[in-house]
């Protein structure tokens, strides 16, 4: 079974610090087809990052993703209020099948 | 302006069935690949279905694999998805997203994004 696992479950944090999430997969993805995902209480989500580190289109740089294989990570410099969300990685590499992480949620300490 | 609503979610029994529906304007809509993703409450995204463009293609998580059927109206500018033998484990959230090329991994390779979602229809399955 290909399964995405996200750490930590929820993150506790002050607008203006440093936020890092983590995706670990249980087989390596492929081509780094690993994408991050936001989403705002009661909003659908919005892609963020795709092929492990490029920034979607409108996407402010100070989210940045890294990682390969099995282990990424997403990064958030410096939060701003707006940033606090549940934010999900996506594999698509496994296609014709798409598997999501558990989520992980940021919220304001 | 891209936009996709769903609509057809509503309160059904065990066992009974629904169909949704998405309705797509602002793009070209044949040209994409199309899927549904849906969320529990209170749970994350569960990706259940995809279309390719011509609506000869389709796939299915295994959980949903035999009672929904994904299909397209390009004409129409719609995609739907038919699900019968609803369980409660059904419920949830059902956004209908386009799937778009949004990137270059090599000279024959692109990345893809789920990069358009619906706003959402729910679905509720209880006796």
């Amino acid at each position: 079974e290909v399964v995405l696992t996200q750490s930590p479950g929820t993150l506790s944090l002050s607008p203006g610090e440093r936020a890092t999430l983590s995706c670990r997969a249980s087989h390596s993805v492929t081509s780094n087809y690993l994408a991050w995902y936001q989403q705002k209480l009661g909003l659908p989500p919005r892609l963020l990052i795709y092929g492990a580190s490029s920034r979607a289109t409108g996407i402010p740089d100070r989210f940045s993703g890294s990682g390969s294989g099995t282990d990424f990570t997403l990064t958030i410099t410096r939060l701003e209020p707006e940033d606090f969300a549940v934010y999900y990685c996506l594999r698509s590499d496994t296609s014709p099948m798409y598997t999501f992480g558990q989520g992980t949620r940021l919220e304001i300490k | 302006e891209v936009h996709l609503v769903e609509s057809g979610g509503g309160l059904v029994q065990p066992g009974g069935s629904l169909r949704l529906s998405c309705a797509a304007s602002g793009f070209t809509f044949s040209n994409y690949w199309m899927h549904w993703v849906r969320q529990p409450p209170g749970k994350g995204l569960v990706w259940v279905s995809r279309v390719s463009p011509d609506g000869t293609d389709t796939n299915y998580a295994d959980s949903v694999k035999g009672r929904i059927t994904i299909s397209r109206d390009n004409a129409g500018n719609s995609v739907n998805l038919q699900m019968n033998n609803l369980r409660a484990e059904d419920t949830a959230v059902y956004y209908c997203v386009r799937l778009n090329r949004v990137g270059k991994l090599s000279d024959y390779l692109y990345y893809y994004g789920m990069d358009v979602w619906g706003q959402g229809t729910t679905v509720t399955v209880s006796s």
